[in-house]
């Protein structure tokens, strides 16, 4: 176990739903990502919530929405999505989003992601 | 920004070493890490680098970096059957805390 743990693990949805992935980590973490990833192609940075506040949104359409009720929980809301939103969204945390360079980094740890397949 | 470029597939033997090679364009890139991912699941830490240093050593893993080519090499000895995943490099930059990652090399290894 991670200690990032994310719901479902798989999802087919339809373009005209709407669906909720869930992210939960036990780490004592501030800070909570996510990412997209697509098949040959870089992981894509798409939010970012430090101490429970959103501090990047990486020009996401909107049909993509996030939620971080608590520094434990994130969730990423979805509507009317278009196929080529299928992915793996990926969840993860950190210690300290800001104080990086202060304390020594040592990398984010990930959940297991949720397949997501628009049909 | 930041981009990170790794070669997409690498093949070896069951026995042989691995090394996956990585560039990255952003000088100040404080830390690099290596991540790994098996099928079905998330990414997973494997091993990083400061970017004060010149080479790690953990078990079977060596990693070199050459800060002059900004070049990061991640070199598996005796690798296994095990070890086929696809390796992503990362590079955290200035003071938000931000990853980068390449597109991720999968590696085969082969009996």
């Amino acid at each position: 176990e991670t200690g990032v743990t994310q719901t479902p693990r798989h999802l087919v949805m339809g373009m005209t739903n709407k669906k909720s992935l869930k992210c939960e980590q036990h780490l004592g973490h501030n800070a909570m990502y996510w990412y997209k990833q697509s098949a040959k192609k870089p992981l894509e940075l798409m939010f970012v919530y430090s101490l429970e506040e959103r501090v990047e949104n990486n020009s996401v359409p909107s049909r993509f929405s996030p939620e971080c009720p608590n520094s434990s929980h994130l969730f990423l809301h979805l509507h009317t999505l278009q196929p080529e939103d299928s992915a793996l969204y990926l969840c993860a945390s950190s210690q300290d989003h800001f104080k990086t360079i202060m304390t020594g980094n040592y990398g984010y740890t990930f959940g297991s992601g949720t397949r997501l397949t628009v049909v | 920004g930041e981009d990170v470029e790794q070669s997409l597939f690498l093949s070896v033997r069951e026995g042989d070493s691995s090394v996956i090679n990585c560039t990255y364009t952003d000088s100040s890139s404080t830390y690099l890490y290596w991540y790994k991912q098996e099928p079905g699941a998330g990414l997973q830490l494997l091993t990083y680098i400061f970017s004060n240093m010149d080479m790690k050593q953990d078990q079977r893993l060596t990693v070199l970096l050459n800060k002059k080519d900004k070049h990061l090499s991640l070199r598996i000895a005796d690798t296994q059957t095990g070890d086929s995943a696809i390796y992503f490099c990362a590079g955290l930059t200035g003071t938000a805390s931000k990853l980068t990652f390449g597109t991720g090399t999968r590696l085969q290894v082969t009996l």
